[in-house]
């Protein structure tokens, strides 16, 4: 049984601190990861994803990968209250197959 | 460009009827999957198809089927609807390669009384 856990939180963090999102998953030969934004009553929106070990910036976001430890994380820099919002993991053996999400952690950004 | 369309956004079925969601992808994405996410969880897959064909199912009961057609667009339709089917029902639209970006629709919410 292929598994994404996150902490189901809420992340509650002030306006302009650095919020931290993890992710663990169970499956060794996953590939690919995403990281998506979920706002309440709509659906998923990609923010990054990640395949190779170590950071990738994008903007106010930054994805971390460790595969040794099985490992993903999302920082988010200088955080807004628009950043409030639960943020999905997911997870992808190889291109085109499906995605294992997490359950996914609720971020509260307090202004 | 269009992304990914989903209709009806809303629906509401009683117990025991059958339901049939569309989904268009992004124009040039030949694949197209579909998620159920019940409230407080993440998405679960559902079923899998590229160019036409089913390439993967999730864990869910024989009332759940879909298919593509020609020009790529999805149905999913459930029959015998339980309380349990109550969810958000998402199509995701992917191109192919060796990572696939999945973008989401805004989702059909089916409530069943």
């Amino acid at each position: 049984q292929k598994e994404v856990e996150q902490n189901s939180g809420p992340l509650s963090v002030p306006e302009g601190a650095i919020a931290s999102l993890n992710c663990t998953y169970s499956d060794r030969g996953s590939q690919s990861f995403f990281w998506y934004r979920q706002y309440s009553g709509k659906s998923p929106e990609l923010i990054m994803f990640i395949y190779s070990n170590g950071d990738k910036e994008d903007g106010r976001f930054t994805a971390q990968l460790n595969k040794a430890s099985q490992y993903v994380s999302l920082l988010i820099r200088d955080s807004q209250p628009s950043d409030s919002a639960t943020y999905l993991c997911a997870v992808q053996n190889s291109g085109n197959t499906p995605l294992v999400f997490g359950k996914g952690t609720r971020l509260s950004v307090i202004a | 460009d269009a992304g990914v369309t989903q209709s009806p956004t809303h629906l509401i079925k009683t117990r025991g009827q059958h339901v049939t969601l569309r989904c268009s992808p992004i124009s040039g994405h030949k694949s197209v999957s579909w998620y159920q996410q019940v409230l407080g969880q993440g998405p679960q897959f559902i079923f899998q198809y590229y160019e036409k064909e089913e390439r993967g199912r999730g864990n869910f009961p024989d009332r759940f089927s879909a298919r593509q057609f020609p020009n790529y667009s999805s149905e999913l339709n459930v029959n015998a609807l339980l309380l349990g089917d109550s969810a958000l029902y998402l199509c995701a639209s992917t191109d192919i390669g060796a990572v696939t970006e999945a973008f989401f629709g805004q989702g059909t919410r089916l409530t069943v009384v």
